[in-house]
């Protein structure tokens, strides 16, 4: 079982759509990385959350502790949006980090 | 800041050579990581540095691998000998703080091992 799960595996979405990503976990974590591999290959990291909410143009982070879920939402989604979205968690017990598989998003002109 | 950088950018070898692969982290940052990626897989994270020193090298598939960080801006992620499953992204990505802070990544070395 993968400690990190995300859904769905892709997306296909209209511009100007709302798209959310969603990501699950089953480890306890000290903090849950959200991050976009574009095309080209380079990784951003686009958050990093332990608690509530964090907003970043028209990206939206948020996760739920106790459910062990977190979301990435992005409004009014554009064709520059596409990419590869993943999940990352840091365990707060040793020092390991779990990788989720990604979301790969195209959206439509 | 120039962020992390990493060399080569593309690396085509023949089963049975050394690689060496080079990174660069952001000056100040105190964390090093060294990230696999590929398509069966996604990312892996291999070993990581925290101030010079590896704190877990655990994600390192054998003893094919090794990784040194001989100072603050330089470090380096070797196998000797390489195979061709060895093919792959491999990303270094540096950070501050506690080592869970936002990780900067490098633009990765495509490797190819024929």
């Amino acid at each position: 079982k993968n400690e990190v799960e995300q859904s769905p595996q892709n997306l296909t979405a209209q511009e100007g759509e709302f798209i959310t990503i969603n990501c699950s976990y089953s480890v306890g974590i000290s903090a849950l990385h959200w991050l976009q591999q574009h095309p080209g290959g380079g990784i951003v990291s686009l958050f990093m959350l332990s608690s509530g909410k964090k907003k970043h143009g028209r990206l939206i982070a948020t996760i739920n502790i106790q459910e062990k879920h977190s979301s990435l939402h992005i409004t009014a989604s554009h064709p520059r949006d596409s990419a590869v979205y993943i999940c990352a968690v840091s365990s707060n017990t040793g020092n390991q980090f779990y990788f989720g598989t990604g979301t790969s998003l195209t959206v439509i002109p | 800041d120039a962020g992390v950088i990493q060399s080569p950018r593309h690396e085509v070898t023949e089963m049975g050579q050394e690689v060496t692969l080079r990174c660069k982290p952001i000056s100040g940052h105190d964390y090093l990581f060294w990230y696999r990626q590929t398509m069966m897989r996604g990312l892996e994270l291999l070993i990581y540095f925290n101030n010079n020193v590896p704190i877990d090298d655990s994600g390192m598939p054998e003893d094919r691998f090794s990784a040194k960080m001989p100072n603050a801006s330089f470090s380096t992620l070797k196998i000797q000998p390489s195979e061709p499953r060895d093919s792959a992204v491999y990303f270094c990505a540096s950070s501050s703080g506690t080592g869970k802070e936002t990780q900067y990544f490098g633009p990765g070395t495509r490797l190819l091992v024929l």
